[in-house]
Formats: C-alpha cells, sequence, structure tokens
C-alpha cells in the first residue's frame, strides 16, 4: 500500500478484555515497529521486528504485551487481560530495514480501556 | 539510557517570525537525527532527517547539528498558523535500527 495501515482507528474495551491491533507496513518495508504514545508524550517503543522475527522486544511493558508478523507483512499487537493504564494511542512504523533508515509512522489506533 | 530532551513549550510565535526548536541528547555515538511533526490527533510525519554536523535546509525549514554539544535544532522560517504542531526530535545510535524520541515541543504559530 501507499503507507503504513493501521486498524482499528479506534477501540474502546472494557478491563480485563483481550485486544488486538493490526498493521500493515509499507510494501517493501522489511522493518516494522510498535510504538505506544500517552498525551503529552513522545513515541515510547515497543517491539522491532526485522521480517518474521522480533529483533528488540525490550519495551514491551510486561508479559500481558505480544506481537507477531508470521509472515514477514502485517503485524498483530496482542494485549491481554487489558488495563485502564494501557489506554494510549498504538503507533505502528516501517523502515527499509536498514541502520540509520528513516521510519514511516501509521495514522494510529486509539485505544481506550473503560 | 538513552535519553532525549527537548522543552514542552508551547513555543507561541507571530505568523511570519522564526521559529527555533531544540533538543539535546544524551548517547554520544548517535548518527542519524530526525525531525518529524505531529498536529493534534495525527500520527509523526518525517519534516528532516541530518546526518553530519552543520546545517541542512528544506525549504522554510532548517535543521542545524553539533555532534560535539549532543544538540539538534529546527528552525522554521517565516512561520505560519499551519506549522501550529507537536514536533517530535529523534535519534538512532550507530548501527541502531531503532529510533529515540523526544517528548516533543508545541508550536503554536498566531496571526
Amino acid at each position: 500500500g501507499a503507507g503504513v495501515s493501521q486498524t482499528p482507528s479506534n477501540k474502546v474495551t472494557e478491563k480485563g478484555k483481550y485486544v488486538e491491533l493490526r498493521c500493515d507496513p509499507i510494501s517493501g518495508h522489511t522493518a516494522l515497529y510498535w510504538y505506544r504514545q500517552s498525551l503529552g508524550q513522545g513515541p515510547e517503543f515497543l517491539i522491532y521486528f526485522q521480517g518474521t522475527g522480533a529483533a528488540d522486544d525490550s519495551g514491551l511493558p510486561n508479559d500481558r504485551f505480544f506481537a507477531v508478523r508470521p509472515e514477514g507483512s502485517v503485524s498483530t499487537l496482542k494485549i491481554q487481560r487489558t488495563e485502564r493504564g494501557d489506554s494510549a494511542v498504538y503507533l505502528c512504523a516501517s523502515s527499509l530495514g536498514q541502520a540509520g533508515n528513516t521510519i514511516y509512522f501509521g495514522e494510529g489506533s486509539w485505544l481506550t480501556v473503560v | 539510557q538513552k535519553e532525549v530532551e527537548q522543552n514542552s513549550g508551547p513555543l507561541s510565535v507571530p505568523e511570519g517570525a522564526i521559529a527555533s526548536l531544540n533538543c539535546t541528547y544524551s548517547d554520544r555515538v548517535s548518527q542519524s537525527f530526525f525531525w518529524y511533526r505531529q498536529y493534534s490527533g495525527k500520527s509523526p510525519e518525517l519534516i528532516m532527517s541530518i546526518y553530519s554536523n552543520g546545517d541542512k535546509e528544506d525549504g522554510r525549514f532548517t535543521a542545524q547539528l553539533n555532534k560535539a554539544s549532543q544538540y539538534v535544532s529546527l528552525l522554521i522560517r517565516d512561520s505560519q498558523p499551519s506549522d501550529s504542531a507537536t514536533y517530535l526530535c529523534a535519534f538512532l545510535s550507530g548501527g541502531s535500527y531503532i529510533p529515540t524520541f523526544g517528548r516533543g515541543t508545541s508550536l503554536i504559530v498566531h496571526p
């Protein structure tokens, strides 16, 4: 596609529920990133994929968060037992996968846990 | 721990003035630097990248990098109300693939 596509754009869920957020990167981009952004803060790194494998998941806050990219393209961020503190914008980005490359963001998935 | 420091603002400038946005970073081996603009409710979009010391100009935007002082800035000439947004600074360490972002500076350009 022309840009990074994320779905859903908005998600409201109840505390304790399971949520999946999907990201479709720019065609040809091998690197994919998930960031989380809270109000008034910059994007906070969660996980980085190079191809199908998670090259760096050091930003995942706890074991309720998990992400996959089984075919090296679309990725899904999964959040179990959601908490109100998980409410944020979840941003996906992609790049050509070389050191120093610019990353390009999708429009984000706004998650609200009530 | 790698850190990026930005004044959260808001920075308020009149239309037509030069807006100056500043960013300092803690990692001495940083190699790549980026400025992103983020409108309220939207995702960050890249304005400029800079890799070498000195100035880099693109239209009304000039990025300035001083690696010795660990400082990068963004100048916006002839500021317009449409420039009102949050400006995020980001950097990559040499050989790294994961940009670190600052919290952003809110810019308000008033008519």
